[in-house]
């Protein structure tokens, strides 16, 4: 599975949106990105994933570059709750597709 | 709440002690797995069971042995542990082995 960059940590003023880069420059065609967080010593939340379109929930939105080397979560609107790590993660969707976890971006939310 | 729970939440065990952890989903998935995550570290995969069956054991030692009894439960048992071995325990299931992995709440284990 390609590897990912993201920033080791990010604040962001409660209310405003959270913009969280990540890059995948050596991304297949087959790998689809996922974004989990995990909010302190609990277990990792799954958020959103993607292929090549954006894509929207609930939760955030998922922005993908059209050459697909890189993404943007967007948190539109942050919360206090909102504090965790995020981690962006590249993998096949397939029979042997892992999840691999890197270090994330921890995201800090103030008041 | 994602339909994975994990017993015990904390444990402390000394080195001699066996004990168990158990993970249970209550989503239908059919894929369920084990990871390590130990302080400042990335999460570690450790054991992938398909349909009850392992397909995976990435290179975990003997001291950890898994057991799927049915696609909903998943244990862990543990003996003769080291205190390195204390760590975050996390479970986690997906429909098929490839699809959206969900995870439990994890058990923090301190190892004496």
């Amino acid at each position: 599975d390609a590897k990912t960059t993201q920033p080791p940590s990010m604040d962001c003023a409660e209310g405003r949106a959270a913009n969280l880069p990540c890059n995948h420059s050596t991304i297949s065609g087959n790998e689809y990105v996922y974004w989990y967080r995990q909010i302190h010593s609990q277990g990792p939340q799954y958020i959103i994933h993607g292929l090549k379109n954006n894509e929207t929930n609930e939760m955030a939105s998922l922005i993908i570059t059209e050459d697909r080397k890189s993404s943007t979560l967007i948190l539109p609107h942050a919360t206090l709750r909102d504090t965790a790590v995020y981690y962006c993660i590249v993998r096949v969707v397939d029979s042997w597709g892992k999840l691999q976890f890197g270090a994330g971006t921890q995201v800090v939310v103030t008041p | 709440e994602t339909g994975v729970t994990q017993t015990p939440r904390h444990l402390v065990m000394g080195m001699t002690n066996k004990k168990s952890l158990k993970c249970e989903q209550h989503l239908g998935h059919n894929a369920m797995y084990w990871y390590k995550q130990s302080a400042k570290k990335p999460l570690e995969l450790m054991f992938v069971y398909n349909f009850k069956e392992q397909t995976e054991n990435n290179s975990v030692p003997s001291r950890f042995s898994p057991e799927c009894p049915n696609s909903s439960h998943l244990f862990l048992h543990l003996h003769t542990l080291q205190p390195e071995d204390s760590a975050l325990y996390l479970c986690a299931s997906s429909q098929d082995r490839g699809d959206t992995q969900y995870f439990g709440p994890g058990t923090r284990l301190t190892v004496l």
